[in-house]
């Protein structure tokens, strides 16, 4: 059971270019999750989906799009990466939003110069 | 407004000492409360979870948290400390009426032969 995979582990990006951090889960989770981890400011929610095609915005959703076409996906995207998307990013599913544990993914180092 | 504190950023320990951690939280709801644990480049890790009954739950790694609703807190507690318990140690709170969890911003704990 690979339970939540994310690709890639590293990237780096120059400004104003484009990518999809890719999250796929195995367990059927209706709940999936995206995460950043900064220095200082724990994990922080940018966006998630209670199950496929219906997404909402997290704490800290600018400059991220996302979107749920199957119950296993939920990429990531930054459509113009600014320095500040610099980060490690978490992928987390679930099988009920708010109330049961989330299962995490390794996470994606993004470094944007 | 929904959050996690945890007052303490860093703490060091002896090995085969006690450890407590402190986690204050503020939610209108009905609070599911959450111990993570993540080693380096790793993915976030259930510890224990509390849902509802007895204030004292216990962990894996022979972790314990209680859960003080007078208080408003969730402090993890370990009887002895191994050198493997070095990691940073989150703290979230979710609820059934919502679709969020909201995370602390970590403890970052050295544990010292």
């Amino acid at each position: 059971n690979a339970g939540v995979t994310q690709t890639p582990k590293f990237q780096v990006l120059k400004t104003g270019q484009s990518m999809t951090l890719q999250c796929a889960q195995d367990m059927n989770h209706e709940y999936m999750s995206w995460y950043r981890q900064d220095p200082g400011m724990g994990l922080r929610l940018i966006h998630y989906s209670v199950g496929a095609g219906i997404t909402d915005q997290g704490e800290v959703p600018n400059g991220y799009n996302v979107s749920r076409s199957t119950t296993e996906d939920f990429p990531l995207r930054l459509l113009s990466a600014a320095p500040s998307q610099t980060s490690v990013y978490f992928c987390a599913s679930t099988r009920t939003g708010g109330v049961e544990k989330l299962f995490f993914g390794s996470g994606t180092q993004l470094s944007v110069l | 407004a929904q959050s996690v504190t945890q007052p303490d950023i860093h703490i060091t320990v002896s090995e085969g000492a006690s450890l407590e951690l402190r986690c204050n939280y503020s939610y209108g709801a009905t609070p599911y409360l959450f111990w993570y644990v993540q080693s380096p480049g790793q993915g976030l890790q259930l510890l224990l979870k509390y849902f509802s009954g007895d204030t004292l739950v216990q962990g894996i790694k022979g972790f314990e948290a209680e859960f003080k609703r007078s208080q408003s807190s969730f402090n993890l507690r370990k009887p002895s400390v191994h050198w493997s318990d070095a990691a940073e140690y989150f703290c979230a709170v979710g609820a059934n009426t919502g679709n969020q969890f909201y995370f602390g911003t970590g403890t970052s704990l050295t544990v010292i032969p």
